[in-house]
């Protein structure tokens, strides 16, 4: 077990509505990431936060935000949901941004839109 | 963005025996990472690679980073079966990860 916990851990949501979604890093990480997973792929980067601000952001919509709170906790917010935002999404923390490879992944929110 | 093949797909071996996975992308990357994922949970990282031509084992894991930095391969020796799982390649640049299409192992018993 990593310590990266994340809620809900399933979620169904219908086509245009909103949803936000919840991590708690590892203790001691200040950085997270979040990463889209559809069926059968590999995991997609969405954005990264380091210190509560935005520190990189892979090809998603601005649709998809997300925050950082003082205790590193993060959320990922979709609005206007989409059928292709179904998909298993992932935060994974992380020490600090320069050691992202040490990141820990949590098990995932598996949401579905219908 | 980054395109990260890996092949193969799948796999079907007898436990006991060797595997051999490999990852190839059309980008350079400074890391290479091999991450294991279970059914319903996050990805596990394996090794991780900082250096072109670099060889790291890790128990009956062993990887390496291509010296084109374009490419790396896993090796599992000696499968049990809770090897059973999808690996995952990953390039790092930056502070931004790029994973591979994945290869799901079955090992029978």
């Amino acid at each position: 077990e990593t310590g990266v916990t994340q809620s809900p851990t399933h979620l169904i949501k219908t086509r245009g509505q909103q949803v936000t979604l919840r991590c708690s890093s590892q203790s001691g990480h200040n950085t997270v990431s979040w990463y889209q997973q559809a069926l059968g792929q590999g995991p997609q980067f969405i954005f990264q936060y380091y210190r509560e601000e935005e520190n990189g952001r892979g090809n998603f919509p601005p649709r998809f935000s997300g925050l950082q709170f003082p205790n590193y906790s993060s959320e990922l917010n979709v609005n206007a949901l989409e059928l292709d935002d179904s998909a298993l999404y992932l935060c994974a923390s992380s020490l600090d941004y320069s050691h992202g490879e040490t990141q820990y992944f949590g098990p995932g929110t598996r949401l579905l839109v219908l | 963005g980054q395109q990260l093949n890996q092949s193969p797909q799948s796999m079907f071996i007898q436990e006991g025996e060797d595997v051999s996975m490999n990852c190839t992308s059309s980008s350079i990357f400074n890391t290479w990472l091999w991450y294991k994922q279970d059914p319903g949970e996050g990805p596990v990282l394996l090794i991780a690679l900082y250096k072109a031509g670099e060889l790291t084992s890790n128990g009956r894991l062993t990887a390496q980073f291509g010296i084109t930095r374009k490419d790396s391969f896993l090796n599992i020796s000696a499968s049990i079966p809770s090897d059973v799982g999808i690996y995952f390649c990953a390039g790092l640049t930056g502070n931004q990860f790029y994973f591979g299409t994945g290869t799901s192992l079955t090992v029978i018993p």
